[in-house]
């Protein structure tokens, strides 16, 4: 099955200053590609999303990578925020069903942003 | 309202004694999952659901029953609660096969403490 290993599990940032996390991910098959956040005491939720025919998408000051080859993605937050402060999971999955619809997620990064 | 829904958002019960996490959602969503999280292992997939009276184990499927009879209702029993059972429990569905969102929505959680 799946197994997707996230790195660094704990990050540590000066406001203004740039936070990226990086995932890898064992299966061929996956496409699909979410990040989470979840906040003290709060449920995960998305906040960007790759599929495996784009290699690269942003929303504001966030950013995904892809490399499909490589199998590893990464998340790029710019400008970073006290309120990005969070615990962030990175997941793989396929589009399609069967097993491959499910959502396997790394083990998370928490990023604390320093005012 | 319209969404995803766990009960209890706590419970506190004995070693050996069965109890019922219920999760709940309104979109008609195909796909149901139930994850635990504990420090250290993010989210790992209990046992998941891809539509009614489908489901299958998923990484740490030992100590809980599922069932799906109804697409709405996605239901985990821990026949025989263990304090290792101990952790915060959150649902999830997401719609599959040719449908545009794939985005993965969590429940708020339910938070046992067996004792």
């Amino acid at each position: 099955g799946e197994n997707v290993e996230q790195h660094p599990s704990t990050l540590s940032v000066q406001e203004g200053d740039s936070a990226v996390i990086k995932c890898t991910y064992s299966d061929s098959a996956s496409n699909y590609f979410p990040w989470y956040k979840q906040e003290l005491g709060k449920r995960p939720q998305l906040i960007i999303d790759i599929r495996s025919n784009v290699g690269e998408k942003k929303d504001q000051r966030i950013a995904v990578t892809l490399n499909k080859t490589a199998k590893h993605f990464s998340l790029h937050i710019t400008e970073t925020q006290p309120e990005d402060s969070a615990v962030y999971f990175c997941a793989a999955s396929s589009l399609y069903g069967g097993s491959q619809g499910n959502l396997i997620f790394g083990k998370g990064t928490k990023l604390s942003v320093k005012p | 309202d319209a969404g995803i829904t766990q009960s209890p958002r706590y419970k506190i019960t004995e070693t050996g004694r069965q109890v019922t996490l219920m999760c709940h959602q309104t979109w008609s969503h195909s796909y149901m999952f139930w994850y635990r999280q504990d420090l250290g292992h993010g989210l790992r997939l209990i046992y998941y659901s891809a539509a009614a009276d489908i489901t299958d184990k998923g990484e740490v499927p030992d100590g809980y029953v599922v069932s799906r009879s109804k697409t709405e209702n996605f239901p985990l029993t821990l026949e025989s609660a263990t304090r290792s059972q101990t952790s915060v429990y959150f649902c999830a569905s997401r719609r599959i096969k040719g449908q545009p969102n794939t985005e993965a929505f969590f429940g708020q959680g339910t938070r046992l403490t067996v004792v």
